[in-house]
């Protein structure tokens, strides 16, 4: 069965530093999405990506932020200098085109981002 | 007002017994989608059941069935024949309108334990 992977599956950084987060949604989707989840807390939105640009950013997404789509498989996160609040786990999400009804959210396994 | 929220952060069910998991939603959207993903301790998010907001009957996927009560704006979520392995963190999440790109609103989530 298709699948979104995400790699790594763990990532440890230094505050400051960059780090991308890497993710290969499912071949014929064409949404992707970043979510993350603080340790115990829910998920949260960050991000959607459609033809080529962002199309919903929460306001979690700021500056330090941002998504590319550098091949035809690839989705990154990348974050530019990290802050201890940053930890968290970083999933990965697709979907079908439009004009489909349910739009289901594929999700990847995560990769959990520990920021020291 | 939060979109989703799930009011039991703790439930246990005996192996082989229903359990019904509590999930009630706010929108003004007459349009939306409402799903359940199940979270192992492994971390990834798999989904399990999908219910659209215009759907006559309630959604049901094997062992998961989804109790939709529109007028209340509830999307209970019920696990016939409970499994060891249905033990998990089950969450619940919305997203409004009929764009596919629309960000998920996810709730705090359930965690269950099925005992043996």
């Amino acid at each position: 069965e298709p699948e979104v992977t995400q790699t790594p599956s763990h990532q440890v950084t230094q505050m400051g530093q960059e780090v991308i987060l890497r993710c290969v949604p499912i071949s014929n989707h064409l949404y992707f999405y970043w979510y993350r989840q603080i340790l115990g807390q829910k998920v949260e939105f960050l991000v959607s990506f459609y033809n080529n640009e962002i199309s919903e950013k929460s306001e979690i997404f700021d500056d330090q932020f941002s998504v590319e789509r550098p091949d035809g498989s690839n989705f990154t996160l990348k974050i530019r200098s990290t802050k201890l609040e940053d930890s968290a786990m970083y999933f990965c999400a697709s979907s079908e085109g439009p004009h489909r009804t349910k739009n289901i959210q594929y999700f990847g396994a995560g990769t959990r981002l520990s920021v020291l | 007002a939060q979109k989703i929220t799930q009011t039991q952060p703790g439930m246990f069910v005996q192996e082989k017994e229903a359990v019904t998991l509590d999930c009630t939603y706010d929108t003004s959207d007459p349009s939306y989608g409402l799903f359940w993903y199940k979270q192992p301790s492994s971390g990834e998010m798999i989904f399990l059941i999908y219910q659209g907001s215009y759907d006559q009957q309630n959604a049901t996927e094997g062992r998961y069935s989804l109790n939709f009560q529109k007028a209340r704006k509830s999307a209970n979520l019920v696990i016939s024949a409970s499994q060891l392995g249905d033990s998990a963190m089950y969450f619940c999440a919305m997203r409004e309108g009929r764009e596919a790109g629309n960000q998920f609103y996810f709730g705090t989530g359930t965690s269950l334990t099925v005992i043996p």
